[in-house]
């Protein structure tokens, strides 16, 4: 069965640090990846997604996420994280099996930066 | 920006008792998803709904489950005799008819106890 698998459960970084979050996933055919974030007493919503082409995708508020099919891993980065940007984050896939667009989530990472 | 809408936001109800939860998925959306997610867990995915049937569905969405889009607007899942594990958040999300790698957008979760 599909899985994702988050390495990290709670980050805690100061103001300006760099962020990488892990993610890896199970499924070896063509995959299509996310990275969702939920902001305190907010909903889910994307960050960034990858289907194909460039491996190095970027989405909002400066997050990019980088595609190493080798490896099996989709981990998210920034350069310099805000304090706007605690929040969790979920990476998620949808194997190249479904059709339907059910999305495996990791676990989440919780991110807590300090001011 | 369009949004998926959920409600109620809380549920408590007693173990045995009928739950319905509603969502209003984006308006020109054609696939909808029920997720959860219990304390402390991923969040799962129970069901896919397109052309007003069930598309997909996972080991969780047994017989005590049912989805329905009653109208053109609405989309229910009904849990038909509440147990103690169903307590979690439910989240609804919809997408355009496009690929499975469309963005799936989430509406806010429905908080459910099951006491």
């Amino acid at each position: 069965a599909q899985s994702v698998s988050q390495h990290n459960h709670h980050v805690i970084l100061s103001e300006a640090a760099s962020l990488e979050l892990g993610c890896n996933y199970s499924y070896g055919g063509t995959v299509n990846l996310f990275w969702y974030v939920q902001y305190p007493g907010q909903h889910l919503q994307l960050l960034l997604k990858y289907f194909s082409g460039d491996p190095l995708v970027k989405g909002i508020k400066g997050f990019e996420a980088e595609f190493i099919k080798s490896k099996f891993s989709f981990n998210l980065r920034k350069p310099s994280v805000q304090w706007s940007d605690t929040a969790e984050y979920f990476c998620a896939v949808i194997g190249g099996s479904s059709n339907t667009g059910k999305l495996i989530f990791g676990q989440g990472t919780t991110l807590q930066v300090k001011p | 920006e369009p949004e998926v809408t959920q409600t109620p936001s809380h549920q408590v109800t007693q173990m045995g008792q009928e739950v319905i939860l509603r969502c209003v998925p984006i308006s020109n959306h054609l696939y909808f998803y029920w997720y959860r997610q219990i304390l402390g867990q991923k969040v799962e995915f129970l069901v896919s709904f397109y052309n007003n049937e069930i598309s997909e569905k996972s080991e969780i969405f047994d017989d005590q489950f049912s989805v329905e889009r009653p109208d053109g607007s609405n989309f229910t899942l009904k849990i038909r005799s509440t147990k103690l594990e169903d307590s979690a958040m439910y989240f609804c999300a919809s997408r355009l008819a496009g690929g499975p790698q469309e963005t799936q957008y989430f509406g806010p979760g429905t908080r459910l106890l099951v006491l």
